[in-house]
């Protein structure tokens, strides 16, 4: 069976640091891969995905970046964090093909405060 | 581009009773229908899914959910609500390309004893 895992699962960063978040896939392979941004009491705000090794799209601006180094490996990462950089950071996969149709699976979450 | 809108932000309901969660989706074309819930501090779960036939789609923890394209909607049901059902619930919309779903912004459930 497929397991995504997710850490760590809480981090409390000062402004101005950098961040590495990690998400790591088994059970499957070439899957898509995608890291979302909660904020307190708002809905899910895809940031990044991956169709392969290397291949990231962004969807929002912002001083985040993502990388694929390996095929289930998603990791991400800023230079200098934000105190709106805060929140719940969750990664997903999901089946290559049609990506619209096959469900997101998703990892326990990461819990980012920036003080 | 599809869109997903959750007109309710937060529902209170008893346990036991019934629930009703709204879902209503813009595309063009035959969407794919998802619902999950978060517990708090969790990631998300699947319920349900709907890609074709049947409209009432069966999931998983007693709830079920029904495609009505007339009305572009896909409301999660559930006839008797336990207290661990206190959660928040997404709907999402996923078209047949391109590499993204679409989130609903979110029901909050809450349940009173």
């Amino acid at each position: 069976s497929q397991t995504i895992h997710q850490w760590p699962a809480t981090l409390v960063q000062p402004v101005g640091s950098p961040l590495s978040l990690e998400c790591t896939v088994e059970g499957t392979s070439n899957p898509n891969l995608y890291w979302y941004r909660q904020a307190a009491g708002r809905g899910l705000q895809l940031l990044f995905y991956s169709v392969g090794i290397g291949q990231i799209s962004s969807e929002v601006p912002q001083n985040l970046s993502a990388s694929r180094p390996q095929d289930r490996q998603f990791i991400l990462s800023s230079k200098k964090l934000l105190l709106s950089d805060s929140g719940f950071y969750l990664c997903a996969w999901n089946l290559r093909g049609m990506p619209g149709r096959n469900e997101q699976f998703f990892g326990p979450g990461t819990r980012l405060t920036v003080l | 581009a599809q869109s997903v809108t959750q007109p309710d932000i937060h529902i209170t309901v008893s346990e036991g009773a019934s629930l009703e969660l709204r879902c209503n989706y813009s595309y063009g074309a035959t969407p794919y229908l998802f619902w999950y819930v978060q517990s708090p501090g969790q990631g998300l779960q699947l319920l349900l899914k709907y890609f074709s036939g049947d409209t009432l789609v069966q999931g998983i923890k007693g709830f079920e959910a029904e495609f009505k394209r007339s009305q572009s909607s896909f409301n999660l049901r559930k006839p008797s609500v336990h207290w661990s059902d206190a959660a928040e619930y997404f709907c999402a919309v996923g078209a047949g390309y391109g590499q993204n779903f679409v989130f609903g912004p979110g029901t909050r459930l809450s349940v009173l004893p």
